[in-house]
């Protein structure tokens, strides 16, 4: 069955640490993949987009790669602070679909 | 540019009743996709609208149903709530849809509905 697989546990760190939060998937063939941020009590805000043809991507202090062999995504926040604390979700696109299919995200937590 | 507004933010309704949830898109956007999110099954795609038409549905039952109207607007409609139904439902507008390559979708905030 088709699955995508988020970090269920809260991630804490610590500020200025790098936070690194990963999507593994199951049964899909991704167009492309992407990083939303969900704040409390409100709708998830997009973050990044990197294609099945891309191993990087990267957006002021946030990377994210795509990994298609190990079918894994990992999305990298350096030098984080409080102000990062969020929900995190990946979405893919399945190759031939036409509807993003979410993760059920990660909740990320920086200590100051 | 506004976002994406969505009307009532809060809910509460009972079982057997109907419910109508409301969806304005940014001004130019033509698609409009709906989710349900839940803590246990996280979000979920319920269906998307392109110029007034159903372009894409999910697995939810047929008492989940939509529409768009030529502004863009979009409706959403459940019948008979069960208490599952209990949940925010989010809608988010794209230029041309969310099955474009590279297409961003912008979410507005939710509504929260509670059904007793």
């Amino acid at each position: 069955s088709q699955k995508i697989e988020q970090n269920s546990e809260a991630l804490n760190i610590q500020e200025g640490k790098t936070a690194t939060l990963t999507c593994n998937y199951t049964n899909y063939s991704p167009a492309y993949l992407q990083w939303y941020r969900q704040d409390p009590g409100r709708g998830p805000v997009f973050l990044l987009l990197i294609r099945e043809n891309e191993k990087e991507k990267r957006k002021e202090r946030l990377k994210v790669t795509f990994d298609t062999t190990l079918k894994q995504s990992l999305f990298h926040i350096t030098a984080s602070q409080p102000a990062d604390s969020a929900t995190y979700l990946c979405a893919l696109l399945d190759t031939g679909r036409r509807a993003l299919t979410f993760g059920s995200g990660t909740r990320l937590q920086v200590q100051p | 540019k506004a976002g994406v507004t969505q009307t009532p933010r809060y809910l509460i309704k009972t079982r057997g009743q109907q419910v109508t949830l409301s969806c304005s898109p940014i001004s130019g956007h033509r698609s409009v996709s709906w989710y349900q999110q839940t803590p246990g099954q996280g979000l979920q795609f319920l269906f998307e609208y392109f110029s007034e038409t159903q372009r894409n549905k999910g697995n939810f039952p047929g008492r989940f149903s939509g529409r768009q109207f030529s502004n863009s607007r979009s409706e959403m409609n459940v019948s008979t709530l069960e208490l599952g139904d209990s949940a925010l439902y989010l809608c988010a507008s794209s230029l041309v849809g969310q099955g474009q390559v590279g297409e961003t979708q912008y979410f507005g905030p939710g509504t929260r509905l509670l059904v007793l």
